[in-house]
Order: C-alpha cells, then structure tokens, then sequence
C-alpha cells in the first residue's frame, strides 16, 4: 500500500540554522512526492513537488529531492527564518488512488 | 479571491446534532476532495467528486456521513448524529481531472461537545 512516514517533531531551531525535516516512503510505481505547509489557522500550502526521480522541487528557499534508491523526499532549507514556522506535511499522490497520502506532520518552530 | 473556498470556518455541535459543510472549488477543476484531519494528524482521504459523481469513498466514511456535488460545482458535506470522535478539521480541496497537484481550502474546524 501506500503510506509516508516522517520525522517526528517538534523542531525548533534558531534563525538562520540549517533545516532537514525527514520524509521516506512506500509506494508501488512512480508516485509524485510533495511538501505542503499549514500555517497557524489555515489550510495547507504547496510549498514544492517533483513527479520523478532525481528531480528537485524548490520554493521560497526550501528543497527537496526525489530519491527512488531510498524512497525519500527529505525537506532542507539553508537559513531559517521566524516566518518559517508551521507544520510541514511531506505526502505522496498514486496515479489511480487518486487521492493524497499525508504524512503526520511535523511542527518546526524557529526563535529569534 | 479564486481560491477554494469553505464555510464555515469553524462549527461547534452538541452530541447528536446534524451538521453540514459547504465547499466551493476552484471553478474551472472538476475534482473535489474531502479530507479530514486530527489533531497532531496528517489528513486523511474520505471521498472525491469527478463532476458531479462521487468516485470513491474512504472506510473513514460512516454511513452517518453523506458528501453531495448536485451540479458539479459546490459540495457539501453532511455529518448526522455526531459524536465526539467526529471533532476535527474538514479539508476541501480541488484539480484538474488527470493532475496531481491539488489545492486546499482553509478548512472546518467541528467541535462536538
């Protein structure tokens, strides 16, 4: 079946500290991978995907690369900021499931 | 705002009572997802909508819950004789027919005392 596991938080990090959140997955075929990010009170976010391997996806400072060796997408940004902080949601889509699978989430919190 | 679009944003219930949800997509996607979500919990798949058809259901679907798309724009979802264990956030979210990515609304936030 299909399922997404992820690193468990909470994280919490100074500004400009170095962020990996990890993501691994199961999967049977090629599925397309995603980051989604959930502000304080609101709904999620793409933050960035990629639909093959070997791709990156990055936005806003965030990456993150497909690796099908080791059935990761693990989340990196180099400098961190306040405005950073939220629930990252690493998650997976199967052609023909039609639906996301979601990790559970992790909490990053970053101080000044 | 041509985003997805949810009401309302928060519901608070008693054990027992009917509630309904209303979701408005991205108007040009004809698909339509539910979600829900606990606390500390990703989101979980409950049912999709193609158009007006609803596609697919998830076992989370009680037979106490009931998702409609009448004309395959909005959707609403239906919770009868709720229980605590209902309380969460309801997602919505929308895409194209054949894509992955898909784009979620703000949610509802039900709570059942």
């Amino acid at each position: 079946g299909n399922s997404v596991t992820q690193m468990e938080g909470p994280v919490t990090l100074s500004e400009e500290a170095f962020l990996t959140i990890n993501c691994t997955y199961t999967a049977t075929g090629y599925p397309s991978l995603f980051w989604y990010v959930q502000y304080p009170g609101e709904g999620l976010q793409l933050l960035l995907k990629a639909t093959k391997a070997d791709d990156k996806g990055s936005n806003k400072g965030f990456e993150a690369t497909y690796r099908k060796e080791t059935t990761s997408f693990h989340l990196e940004k180099g400098s961190v900021q306040v405005s950073d902080s939220a629930v990252y949601f690493c998650a997976l889509f199967q052609t023909g499931a039609n639906n996301l699978f979601f990790g559970t989430g992790t909490r990053l919190t970053v101080i000044p | 705002d041509t985003g997805v679009s949810q009401d309302p944003r928060h519901k608070i219930t008693k054990r027992g009572q009917n509630v309904t949800f209303r979701c408005d997509p991205i108007s040009e996607h004809n698909r339509l997802y539910w979600y829900r979500q606990t606390l500390g919990q990703g989101p979980e798949f409950l049912t999709y909508f193609q158009n007006e058809a609803q596609l697919e259901k998830s076992r989370l679907l009680s037979d106490r819950f009931s998702a409609e798309r009448p004309k395959g724009s909005f959707s609403t979802l239906e919770i009868q004789r709720t229980e605590q264990g209902d309380s969460a956030m309801y997602l919505c979210a929308s895409s194209f027919q054949g894509e992955d990515e898909q784009f979620f609304g703000p949610g509802t936030r039900l709570t059942v005392l």
